[in-house]
């Protein structure tokens, strides 16, 4: 069955570092590629998306790109801050619908 | 547009005892999916309701059920709760039409069950 595992946390960082939190999937077909960001004491938000193969998903300074051939979705930010400190999760969409596969999250801590 | 509103946000049962969620999606959206959420596990997926049938259910035993209304709201069910039904229950809706292909789901701020 469909699968997703990206590396376990806590990654804690300095302010303004680059952030990369590795995803790998296995899965049939072509999915959707998801990263979901929550927030404690708050549901999941949608960070960014990408539908087929070479897609690049951007939003708010991440950036994921959707890598058949290694089977990767990556995301990385370039210069956090202390209010990225959250919990980042990958998730694939496959060919059951709308079900979400999720990895099991990575928690981020910036500091100041 | 409102988001996805879940009721009630804290709940506390006692084991055996029954339960029910709520879950308004957002306006036209006619897809609603269950997701439970715990430490151990993490996220896993329940089921998902698209014009008030089930489309899609994932491996949890029947005590789990729901059902989707023809306004698109949705319920779960959880009955003779046991203490490892403590979670935070995530409920998503997103659009849906044909030819579309998986859309991104826009989540609730859930409700947490917590079993005594």
């Amino acid at each position: 069955g469909d699968s997703v595992t990206q590396m376990e946390g806590p990654v804690t960082l300095s302010e303004e570092a680059f952030l990369t939190i590795n995803c790998t999937y296995t899965a049939t077909g072509y999915p959707s590629l998801f990263w979901y960001v929550q927030y404690p004491g708050e549901g999941l938000q949608l960070l960014l998306k990408a539908t087929k193969a070479d897609d690049k998903g951007s939003n708010k300074g991440f950036e994921a790109t959707y890598r058949k051939e290694t089977t990767s979705f990556h995301l990385e930010k370039g210069s956090v801050q202390v209010s990225d400190s959250a919990v980042y999760f990958c998730a694939l969409s496959g060919a059951a619908g709308n079900k979400l596969t999720f990895g099991g999250g990575t928690r981020v801590l910036v500091k100041p | 547009k409102a988001g996805v509103t879940q009721t009630p946000r804290y709940l506390i049962k006692t084991r055996g005892q029954q339960v029910t969620l709520s879950c308004s999606p957002i306006s036209g959206h006619r897809s609603v999916s269950w997701y439970q959420q715990t430490p151990g596990q993490g996220l896993q997926f329940l089921f998902e309701y698209f014009s008030e049938t089930q489309r899609n259910k994932g491996n949890f035993p029947g005590r789990f059920s729901g059902r989707q209304f023809s306004n698109s709201r949705s319920e779960m069910n959880v009955s003779t709760l046991e203490l490892g039904d403590s979670a935070l229950y995530l409920c998503a809706s997103s659009e849906d039409w044909p030819g579309s292909r998986n859309q991104p789901q826009h989540f609730g701020d859930g409700t947490r069950l917590s079993i005594l």
